[in-house]
């Protein structure tokens, strides 16, 4: 079964500071993943996604992920975190259908910046 | 290209009443999905509907249901509300042939 964790519920960085979100997933076949950021009473916007292109893959606002297949990781980064970088992100694997939907959630990481 | 929209983004009601909520997804896109958010579940799946057919369910009761218009557009509707389904309902489209889903504003339920 396909699935996703997601290391740390709470990650606080220093505004300037490097940003590493962690991501590890489950699945039975190469997935597709994708990293989503919610700030506060918003929907859901898409950062990145990786379909087997590329292990590195680049998305918007500085972010990037890089899938590593040994380590069934998908790890976000940023090299320098801002202060509108505070906001939930949500590591999302793809599904076929099931009661779970086409996209399996983690239960997301809040990320605090501090000036 | 104008973004998933969804109406209306705040409600308040009581116990026992119904309500409808509105997603009109990205022009072209004809898959929509429908999510129940809250502090303590998360993100759970509520229902995907495509070309106005209901595609999967996930593990919501009856009171919960949907439906899709020829336009792609979507509602869902939630009978005799309890105070648990008090939460940010999100909906999100995609495109046919599109694993990647886009996410509305969402509307956030509040039910006393």
């Amino acid at each position: 079964a396909q699935s996703v964790t997601q290391l740390d519920s709470h990650v606080s960085v220093s505004e300037g500071t490097p940003v590493l979100l962690r991501c590890n997933y489950s699945s039975s076949y190469s997935p597709s993943l994708f990293w989503y950021v919610q700030h506060p009473n918003k929907g859901l916007q898409l950062l990145l996604k990786y379909t087997s292109a590329a292990t590195l893959v680049k998305g918007i606002n500085g972010f990037e992920a890089e899938f590593k297949k040994s380590e069934t990781s998908f790890h976000l980064t940023k090299p320098s975190a801002h202060m509108s970088d505070a906001a939930e992100y949500f590591c999302v694997v793809s599904v076929y259908g099931g009661s779970q939907g086409n996209l399996i959630f983690g239960k997301g990481t809040k990320l605090s910046v501090k000036p | 290209k104008a973004g998933v929209t969804q109406t209306p983004r705040y409600l308040i009601k009581t116990r026992g009443q119904q309500v409808t909520l509105s997603c009109s997804p990205i022009s072209g896109h004809r898959s929509v999905s429908w999510y129940q958010q809250t502090p303590g579940q998360g993100l759970q799946f509520l229902f995907e509907y495509f070309s106005e057919t209901q595609r999967n369910k996930g593990n919501f009761p009856g009171r919960f249901s949907g439906r899709q218009f020829s336009n792609s557009r979507s509602e869902m509707n939630v009978s005799t509300l309890e105070l648990g389904d008090s939460a940010l309902y999100l909906c999100a489209s995609s495109g046919a042939t599109e694993e990647t889903q886009y996410f509305g504003p969402g509307t956030r339920l509040l039910v006393l």
